[in-house]
């Protein structure tokens, strides 16, 4: 079973402040997602790495992929309140064979933005 | 636009008893998945179903049943539910493509007293 440590757990941070969130394994992933949820609702997706160094901006969130696709990290910029929400890493994770979309989650990461 | 669709969204079940939580996804995905969420945990995967007529175990199978019952439809049964299986159950799907995001639904919310 491949394991995502996923940090800090929960994160409360004033609007304005910038964050970094992290996800990391021993184990090589051939890509790794990002998933956002917020209460009563199921994840959505953010973004996909695939290559090892990879970066992906979107607006304020830059994500990165590590050089050897064992970990990644999701840096938000200038927080607002309408981020709060639970970030979610995801990773699939195949030796050789199909992973057929099986992911591994992290624990996942609380942030709440206060105004 | 319904996308992924559960139900129902919440049961309360007594230990002993036995339920289906029904999954239907409108967008012509040939994989499902079943997760369950616990605090601290993140997801997951209690089944899947790489396809039409295919399940296969996932990380936490142990008191769960599926039936992949067409290429719309997977459900999860709970045949004697025990209060470890309280937890918000979420089912998902995609499509064969590589690095396609997961659809999820919108989650249910199971209480085992």
């Amino acid at each position: 079973t491949q394991l995502l440590e996923q940090s800090p757990q929960f994160l409360s941070i004033q609007e304005g402040e910038n964050l970094t969130v992290y996800c990391n394994s021993s184990s090589v992933f051939s890509s790794l997602q990002w998933y956002r949820q917020e209460p009563g609702e199921g994840p959505v997706l953010l973004v996909t790495v695939v290559t090892g160094g990879e970066v992906k901006k979107l607006k304020r969130l830059t994500f990165q992929f590590g050089d050897a696709r064992k970990d990644s990290s999701l840096h938000i910029t200038a927080a607002q309140p309408g981020d709060t929400g639970l970030y979610l890493c995801a990773g699939d994770y195949h030796a050789g064979g199909t992973s057929y979309g099986k992911l591994t989650f992290g624990q996942g990461t609380i942030l709440t933005v206060h105004p | 636009n319904a996308g992924v669709t559960q139900t129902p969204k919440f049961q309360v079940l007594k230990t002993g008893q036995s339920m289906t939580l029904q999954c239907a996804q409108d967008m012509n995905h040939n994989s499902m998945y079943w997760y369950r969420q616990d605090p601290g945990m993140g997801l997951r995967l209690i089944y899947y179903s790489a396809s039409e007529g295919t399940t296969d175990k996932g990380e936490v199978p142990n008191g769960y049943n599926v039936s992949r019952l067409n290429k719309r439809e997977f459900s999860l049964r709970l045949e004697s539910a025990a209060p470890s299986q309280t937890s918000v159950y979420f089912c998902a799907s995609q499509t064969r493509l590589s690095n396609q995001p997961q659809h999820f639904g919108d989650g249910t919310r199971l209480s085992i007293l």
